[in-house]
């Protein structure tokens, strides 16, 4: 069983949607989760970051986390054309090492 | 503010050859960590360093992989001898430490190490 699993995609939205990342983890005892932005050909780039059950919203994008379910995801509004990456969902494991999933492609289409 | 610098960007070597990667954190950064990240799939952590420590190795492949921070500052990640299976990005990023001694958890990425086994 991986550390973290993602929906590998690719998920196509049309520019102004609503994009909806899911992320689950096997650690029940990890505590830091985080989501990452990377482009083709660059390095991953933190976008969110979220420690307590629910939402946690900056700008365009909202982290969600269920740590009963195991489960984080990220919603982007209004996406955009430059929205389109791959996004990485990462878990700090209650043995405070960083696991990242295999991360999910999204394309936003004008 | 200077980035993670990284270099070289781009090696090709030949199965069985040596490699060595070189990563200059971000200043003050205290906390290193070295990742491979095979196309298609997520960073996978090879070993963490707070200053010229080892925090956390487990995943290094310690038969052919190596790596230093002997000054607590620049690091560099062998692999002697390459296989092709080797064939990755080399990420290396960096954090600063709180003063509790725990690594922040914003790491910041350098430019990544392309290599080519063949």
């Amino acid at each position: 069983q991986k550390e973290v699993e993602q929906n590998s995609g690719p998920l196509s939205v049309p520019e102004g949607a609503i994009a909806s990342l899911n992320c689950t983890y096997s650690d029940r005892g990890s505590q830091s989760f985080f989501w990452y932005r990377q482009y083709s050909g660059k390095s991953p780039e933190l976008i969110m970051s979220i420690y307590s059950n629910g939402d946690k919203e900056d700008g365009r994008f909202t982290a969600q986390l269920n740590k009963a379910s195991q489960y984080v995801s990220l919603l982007i509004r209004d996406s955009q054309p430059s929205d389109s990456a791959t996004y990485l969902c990462a878990v700090r494991s209650s043995g405070n090492q960083f696991y990242f999933g295999t991360g999910t492609s999204l394309t936003v289409i004008p | 503010e200077a980035g993670v610098a990284q270099s070289p960007r781009y090696k090709i070597i030949e199965k069985r050859q040596s490699v060595a990667f070189w990563c200059n954190p971000i200043s003050g950064h205290a906390t290193l960590y070295w990742y491979q990240q095979i196309l298609g799939q997520g960073p996978k952590l090879l070993i963490q360093f707070q200053n010229n420590g080892v925090v956390d190795d487990s995943q290094l492949p310690k038969d052919r992989f190596s790596a230093e921070r002997l000054k607590g500052v620049d690091s560099t990640l062998k692999i002697q001898p390459a296989k092709l299976e080797d064939s990755a990005v080399y990420l290396c990023a960096s954090s600063l430490v709180r003063s509790s001694g725990r690594a922040t958890d914003t790491q910041y990425f350098g430019p990544g190490t392309r290599l080519t086994v063949l």
